[in-house]
């Protein structure tokens, strides 16, 4: 049961162009959503977040924008530089009631590459 | 700024044996989640404390798995009569405690199961 979806297994872009990465998720009790970037042997690296309260968030290059509708999310990387190329990890969590324990249901990833 | 420290950042060892990670938090975080990562998924859900508390395991923790966090700071991960299915990369997140608090995650401990 694949709760959260990243259907591109890869993506490639030519350097200072826009990145669009999309995910897709089914439990519409999700509420939180994240993004990760993970290097090789390292841990992912939180980028950036939206809460369900809002449709997009922004923090320099980045912009993840979500459609509760459709329950879809995507993040936007502008202008794309080599740096970038990397996995790139959605992920999902449930605040319940009052009490938010957070645990992250992850997308299988997208092997973001930047051509310079 | 100190970040997630995790030991050790490989094992390898032999099917049947027991093995023990160890995960040190961000200073200041009193939730600690563990994951497991196999090769072309995303990270999985296996536990989580809130500071002392163990408050939710996945059933994908058998039985050969345990996990503590004894004084609410760094926790420790024991797979017990390991299997060639344990062969993962073991990952350790903390974050602050309240709503929408985004998890700063380690760089993980690489199970090998020869």
């Amino acid at each position: 049961d694949q709760q959260v979806k990243q259907n591109s297994p890869s993506l490639s872009v030519q350097e200072g162009r826009i990145s669009i990465l999309n995910c897709d998720y089914t439990n519409s009790m999700f509420d939180y959503f994240l993004w990760y970037k993970k290097y090789p042997a390292e841990g992912p690296t939180f980028l950036i977040s939206i809460s369900s309260i809002k449709d997009k968030n922004e923090d320099g290059r980045f912009t993840v924008f979500l459609n509760k509708s459709a329950k879809h999310l995507s993040l936007h990387i502008v202008p794309s530089q080599p740096g970038d190329s990397a996995v790139y990890f959605c992920a999902a969590s449930r605040n319940a009631g009052g009490t938010s324990y957070g645990k992250l249901t992850f997308g299988q990833g997208t092997i973001l590459t930047v051509h310079p | 700024d100190t970040g997630v420290s995790q030991n050790p950042r490989h094992k390898i060892t032999k099917r049947g044996q027991n093995v023990t990670f160890r995960c040190d938090p961000i200073s200041e975080h009193n939730r600690l989640y563990w994951y497991r990562q196999t090769l072309g998924q995303g990270p999985e859900f296996l536990t989580y404390f809130q500071n002392e508390a163990q408050l939710e395991k996945s059933r994908l923790l058998s039985d050969r798995f345990s996990a503590e966090r004894p004084k609410g700071s760094f926790s420790t991960l024991e797979i017990q009569r390991t299997e060639q299915g344990d062969s993962a990369m073991y990952l350790c997140a903390s974050s602050s405690q309240g709503v929408n608090q985004p998890q700063h995650f380690g760089d993980g401990t690489r199970l090998s199961i020869l």
